[in-house]
C-alpha cells in the first residue's frame, strides 16, 4: 500500500480539454514531485516544490501547469495537450532536511500513477 | 533528463540465481537510491546508499557505490519469481531536491 494517494487512476481526454491530476499525502513531506514515464522508460522530472515553492521546473511546456494548495496536496493541471503527452504522470514525496544551508532529500514515497491518454 | 545509463538493460535469470544491476551517473551526489517498479505500477523505494558510504545491505540486496568512477552496482541474491520487475536507479544532487532517474534494467526471474 502507498502512503501517496493519485486521483484519477485513469484519464482519457481530448486535444481541447482542460483536466486535473491530484495528488495528497499526509507523510508530513515538504519535498512534493511530478514525474512523466513513457512505457519501458525511466520515469522523467517534471516539477519539484519544496516547503510549498516550486523549485525545480525541467523546462516543461506551459501546457501543464503545477499548483500546491498546501504541503499535502500537489495538483496537476492540463489543458490543450498533445497525443505524445499521453503516458503515466506519477507523484511522489520526500522528507528533506538543511545541512550547512543546504536542502538535501532522501527516499522518495511515489503514488500508483494517473494513467493519462490525449486522444 | 536522464542521470546516465544501466546496464544490461535486460537480464533473465532462473530462480535461485544471482542477478546483478550496474548504474552510472554523471554528476556529484548527496545519495543515490534503487528503486522497483512492477509493470505499470508506482515506484517502491529499495535502499538508499549515502555519497560518503561504499556498500550496503537490506536483506537480499547488497549495493555499492564508487563515486570515483560515479558508478552503483544492486546485487539481488537467491532470486525469486516474484523480483521480476524493472530495476532503477536514482541519484539525489547535492544541494537540492533535484532527484533523476537512470535508464533501467528489467530483470526476469523464471520459475
Amino acid at each position: 500500500d502507498t502512503e501517496v494517494t493519485q486521483t484519477p487512476k485513469h484519464l482519457v481526454m481530448g486535444m481541447t480539454n482542460k483536466k486535473s491530476l491530484k495528488c495528497e499525502q499526509h507523510m508530513g513531506h515538504r519535498a512534493m514531485y511530478w514525474y512523466k514515464q513513457k512505457a519501458k522508460k525511466p520515469p522523467e522530472l517534471m516539477f519539484v516544490y519544496s516547503y510549498e515553492k516550486l523549485s525545480i521546473n525541467e523546462s516543461v511546456p506551459s501546457r501543464f501547469s503545477p499548483e500546491c494548495p498546501n504541503s499535502s496536496l500537489l495538483n496537476l493541471h492540463l489543458h490543450a495537450l498533445q497525443p505524445e503527452d499521453s503516458a503515466l504522470y506519477l507523484c511522489a514525496s520526500s522528507q528533506g532536511w538543511i545541512t550547512s544551508g543546504k536542502a538535501n532529500t532522501g527516499e522518495l514515497f511515489f503514488g500508483e500513477g494517473s494513467r493519462l491518454t490525449v486522444l | 533528463s536522464q542521470q546516465g545509463e544501466e546496464d544490461p538493460q535486460a537480464l533473465s535469470i532462473q530462480e535461485g540465481e544471482n542477478a546483478t544491476m550496474n548504474c552510472s551517473y554523471k554528476t556529484s551526489i548527496n545519495n543515490l537510491q534503487w528503486y522497483r517498479q512492477n509493470s505499470g505500477r508506482g515506484l517502491v523505494h529499495l535502499i538508499l546508499i549515502r555519497s560518503n558510504e561504499r556498500e550496503k545491505h537490506s536483506g537480499r540486496l547488497r549495493v555499492t557505490l564508487d563515486t570515483s568512477k560515479k558508478s552503483s552496482s544492486l546485487l539481488i541474491t537467491a532470486s525469486r519469481a516474484a523480483d521480476t520487475a524493472s530495476y532503477f536507479c536514482a541519484t539525489a544532487a547535492v544541494g537540492g531536491f533535484k532527484t533523476i532517474f537512470g535508464a533501467g534494467t528489467r530483470l526476469f526471474v523464471k520459475a
